[in-house]
């Protein structure tokens, strides 16, 4: 099975221009997860979709969004971007089964912000 | 409300010699617990997961880690350290719950990593 895949690898931007990041998960998995890694603040957690819901929402301002589409895709944008939100944006999905719970993850996006 | 902490935030060892990276949590919820590791420029790569089956899990290229509920504690192992271990490791609690479909959801709640060097 192809694992999870993220679009674009990379990607620099300017301060106010505004990004949307793609995720396609592991087939067959429905809940799709974003993360946001700096060296600063760590991992932490953005979203979690399931079935095209959201499901859980971190501590991040409305700046940041995101959706699923029906095949599980995910996307997430992030508009009027600031010098802090360049970081390592990594998306996880997870398989349907109860307990356990690990989640599977991409790559990463690296943003910069300039 | 769940958090981990992990007590150290640079181990090194010599190869061959085992590994020790520490880790402590807190859960309002029996608990699932994980290691991640993260090579530099790469994703992450689940190493373990304990989710109160056995309390001792083994996982991927030798560690393992003992879940104690009375120390809140999942400390990750290695009998022998290789020179390709060298990353940063991470762990992970998540609470959540199970719906109707089976599906588990909630968040992973990452300490804020351990980077384990190796010397030859």
């Amino acid at each position: 099975k192809a694992g999870v895949t993220q679009t674009p690898r990379y990607l620099i931007k300017t301060r106010g221009q505004q990004v949307t990041l793609s995720c396609s998960p592991i087939s067959g998995h429905r809940s799709v997860s974003w993360y946001q890694q700096t060296p600063g603040q760590g991992l932490q957690f953005l979203f979690e979709y399931f079935s095209e819901t959201q499901r859980n929402k971190g501590n991040f301002p409305g700046r940041f969004s995101g959706r699923q589409f029906s095949n599980s895709r995910s996307e997430m944008n992030v508009s009027t971007l600031e010098l802090g939100d360049s970081a390592l944006y990594l998306c996880a999905s997870s398989p349907p089964l109860q307990g356990g719970g690990e989640q599977f993850f991409g790559p990463g996006t690296r943003l910069t912000v300039l | 409300a769940q958090s981990v902490t992990q007590l150290d935030s640079h181990v090194s060892v010599s190869e061959g010699t085992p590994v020790l990276l520490r880790c402590n949590y807190s859960s309002s919820y029996s608990p699932s617990l994980f290691w991640y590791v993260q090579h530099p420029n790469k994703g992450l790569q689940l190493l373990l997961k304990y989710t109160s089956a056995a309390t001792l899990v083994k996982g991927i290229n030798g560690f393992e880690a003992e879940f104690k509920k009375s120390e809140t504690s999942f400390h990750l192992t290695k009998p022998s350290a290789h020179m390709s271990d060298a990353a940063e490791y991470f762990c992970v609690v998540r609470g959540g719950s199970t719906n109707a479909g089976g599906t588990s959801y909630g968040k992973l709640t990452f300490g804020q990593g351990t980077i384990l060097t190796v010397h030859p």
